[in-house]
């Protein structure tokens, strides 16, 4: 079964500085990657997903991720970040059979503290 | 275009007892999944249905159940609740359900006292 792993659990960031959030995950083959934000007390935001092609993907809110298959991951990235960005990040994986969606797996979150 | 909504938003019930909780689609989508949020599991996959048919399940006891109208609405019960069902019940709703991105509703927040 597919897993997905996101090694930090809370980050904090300063306001204005770059961010990285880690995802790794487990699967056979190249799954469909995909980036949530949730905010206290909403449901998920898509901020981006990969399915095929450019290993660089570019979301909202200025946002990007990298698809790196001999690392198995699929690092959140943002160059400077703002205090609207404090809220959890939750990394998916999508396998889709000839059936249908299989649901996706999800990792665990990262809770993004912003720092004035 | 409107998003997916979920009624009611918050629910308190007490174990042994029963509940449903209903979600409407993004217009034009057909496909609507269903996930549990708590802080010790996370998100996990309950079930999708698709054109008013489960076409895939997640690993979940069978008091959870879902069914989906012809209009694409979809509910799900909880038989029998138990303390460790209180969640947030997340709907997600995609066109067709393979490659399309899943958008999320607010969710409904459930209580099991």
């Amino acid at each position: 079964a597919q897993s997905v792993t996101q090694p930090d659990i809370h980050i904090t960031v300063s306001e204005g500085a770059s961010l990285e959030l880690r995802c790794n995950y487990s699967y056979g083959a190249t799954p469909y990657l995909f980036w949530y934000v949730q905010s206290p007390g909403q449901g998920l935001q898509l901020l981006l997903k990969y399915f095929s092609g450019d290993t660089l993907v570019q979301g909202i809110k200025g946002f990007e991720a990298e698809f790196k298959r001999s690392q198995s991951s699929f690092n959140l990235r943002k160059p400077s970040v703002h205090w609207s960005d404090a809220a959890e990040y939750f990394c998916a994986v999508g396998l889709y059979s000839g059936g249908g969606a299989d649901g996706l797996t999800f990792g665990k979150g990262t809770h993004l503290i912003i720092q004035p | 275009k409107a998003g997916v909504t979920q009624t009611p938003r918050y629910l308190i019930k007490t174990r042994g007892q029963q509940v449903t909780l209903s979600c409407s689609p993004i217009s034009g989508h057909r496909s609507v999944s269903w996930y549990q949020q708590t802080p010790g599991q996370g998100l996990q996959f309950l079930f999708e249905y698709f054109s008013e048919t489960q076409r895939n399940k997640g690993n979940f006891p069978g008091r959870f159940s879902g069914r989906q109208f012809s209009n694409s609405r979809s509910e799900m019960n909880v038989s029998t609740l138990e303390l460790g069902d209180s969640a947030l019940y997340l709907c997600a709703s995609t066109q067709w359900g393979r490659t399309d991105t899943q958008y999320f509703g607010p969710g409904t927040r459930l209580t099991v006292l």
